[in-house]
């Protein structure tokens, strides 16, 4: 399945560092997501982007910020984040319209 | 309020019985529903849907069914293989109003196939 990939697959980083998720979509979509999935806990929606706008913020704190350069492409920048950051970041598209989402395999960070 | 929630947290079966994986939802006003399967280190991968204006379909060895009654939603799964071990989950979509999707999870049922 290569419709919708992440990297990298596995990050660690300390409470100090600036990293950031990338994600890229090849099935010609343009809504893209942003989710964060933690034990025990639903998938939580973070972001939304449609057409390169972006129409939901979740209540996330700042130290995530979102960037989306064209419908392809879709970025997590990574700030000053704490242990409970720590979880599953998946990334999603659709076709603007459909509600059907398509997920990557997701990036497991780690903050210590 | 929002919420989707499934029966049991694990369900385990033999191979080739037949799994039946529950969820309630709790918008009346939802009328999308879809299933995911998430494997051991793959994200949530599309099994099948339902509009709320239908109340079962059928894909290939997967049916949905909706009761709109009770907001119930059910997964059956036909000869359950090895490879149908994983987590399952439901989303109701409520989408955005620039027809984005906006799809809220339950927590996921473990499904182990027993050889």
């Amino acid at each position: 399945e290569t419709g919708v990939t992440q990297t990298p697959r596995h990050l660690v980083m300390g409470m100090t560092n600036k990293k950031s998720l990338k994600c890229e979509q090849h099935l010609g979509h343009n809504a893209m997501y942003w989710y964060k999935q933690s034990a025990k806990k639903p998938l939580e929606l973070m972001f939304v982007y449609s057409l390169e706008e972006r129409v939901e913020n979740n209540s996330v704190p700042s130290r995530f910020s979102p960037e989306c350069p064209n419908s392809s492409h879709l970025f997590l920048h990574l700030h000053t984040l704490q242990p409970e950051d720590s979880a599953l970041y998946l990334c999603a598209s659709s076709r603007s319209g459909a509600y059907t989402q398509y997920f990557g395999p997701g990036t497991r960070l780690t903050v210590l | 309020g929002e919420s989707v929630g499934l029966h049991l947290p694990t369900l385990s079966v033999q191979e080739g019985d037949n799994s039946i994986i529950n969820c309630a939802y709790s918008n009346s006003a939802s009328d999308y529903f879809i299933w995911y399967k998430q494997e051991s280190g793959k994200g949530p991968q599309f099994i099948i849907d339902i509009r709320s204006n239908m109340d079962k379909r059928q894909g290939q060895r997967v049916t949905v069914l909706l009761n709109k009654t009770v907001k119930h939603l059910s997964l059956q799964i036909a000869a359950t293989q090895p490879g149908d071990s994983a987590v399952y989950f439901c989303a109701e979509n409520r989408g955005n109003s620039d027809n984005t999707g906006k799809l809220i999870f339950g927590q996921g049922t473990t499904l182990q196939v027993k050889p």
